[in-house]
């Protein structure tokens, strides 16, 4: 079934600068991969995804890169703010828990805890 | 607009006994799911839900039981509490069909500890 890894599990950064947090999955047939944030005390909430028929998808500061043959997905923050301190988590459908094409069930990496420092 | 809620917020009990997680959300999706989440391993799968009846194992199940009488509601128990099911809980919902691309929506999560 599918796997998603997901590095580093840490990262800081000084504000300003970019970061950027790498996730590679097993299953070829994925075509669906989201970036959820998660802050502190709070459940996680999507703030990008791409689809396979893409290979970047932006959105003011955050982007996403995918490369099916590699079979890794990226996010990149730009301009990095305190505010975006958080634990990222990157996710792919999880192969043996969704049925008849349908790509509903997600698997999560394990994510990334983003520091920014002031 | 409460959207989706989670009870309690933060729980103790004991081994051996039995816990209830409550669910709610107000804007009638079908699907609903509940994940665990703890250091090291993120977040994963207990149950899902396609409608009111329906109910399905993810990748954790053992150890757990839901239903779904309601479309709103999506409890979880814990019939005999063990140390190791000491995480935080995440329920969500998917708002329209089964298909890729639907954003899921978390709610603020329960934090429990078995002693």
């Amino acid at each position: 079934g599918e796997n998603v890894e997901q590095h580093p599990s840490t990262l800081s950064v000084q504000e300003g600068d970019s970061a950027v947090i790498k996730c590679t999955y097993s299953d070829s047939a994925s075509n669906y991969f989201p970036w959820y944030k998660q802050e502190l005390g709070k459940g996680p909430q999507l703030i990008i995804d791409i689809r396979s028929n893409v290979g970047e998808k932006k959105d003011q500061r955050i982007a996403v890169t995918l490369n099916k043959t590699a079979k890794h997905f990226s996010l990149h923050i730009t301009e990095t703010q305190p505010e975006d301190s958080a634990v990222y988590f990157c996710a792919a459908p999880h192969s043996t828990l969704n049925y008849g094409g349908s790509q509903g069930n997600l698997i999560f990496g394990k994510g990334t805890k983003l520091s920014v420092k002031p | 607009d409460a959207g989706i809620t989670q009870s309690p917020r933060y729980k103790i009990t004991e081994t051996g006994r039995q816990v209830t997680l409550m669910c709610h959300q107000t804007w009638s999706h079908s699907y609903m799911f509940w994940y665990r989440q703890d250091l090291g391993h993120g977040l994963r799968l207990i149950y899902y839900s396609a409608a009111a009846d329906i109910t399905d194992k993810g990748e954790v199940p053992d150890g757990y039981v839901v239903s779904r009488s309601k479309t709103e509601n999506f409890p979880l128990t814990l019939e005999s509490a063990t140390r190791s099911q000491t995480s935080v809980y995440f329920c969500a919902t998917i708002p329209r069909g089964w298909r890729a691309g639907d954003e899921q929506f978390f709610g603020p999560g329960t934090r429990l500890t078995v002693l």
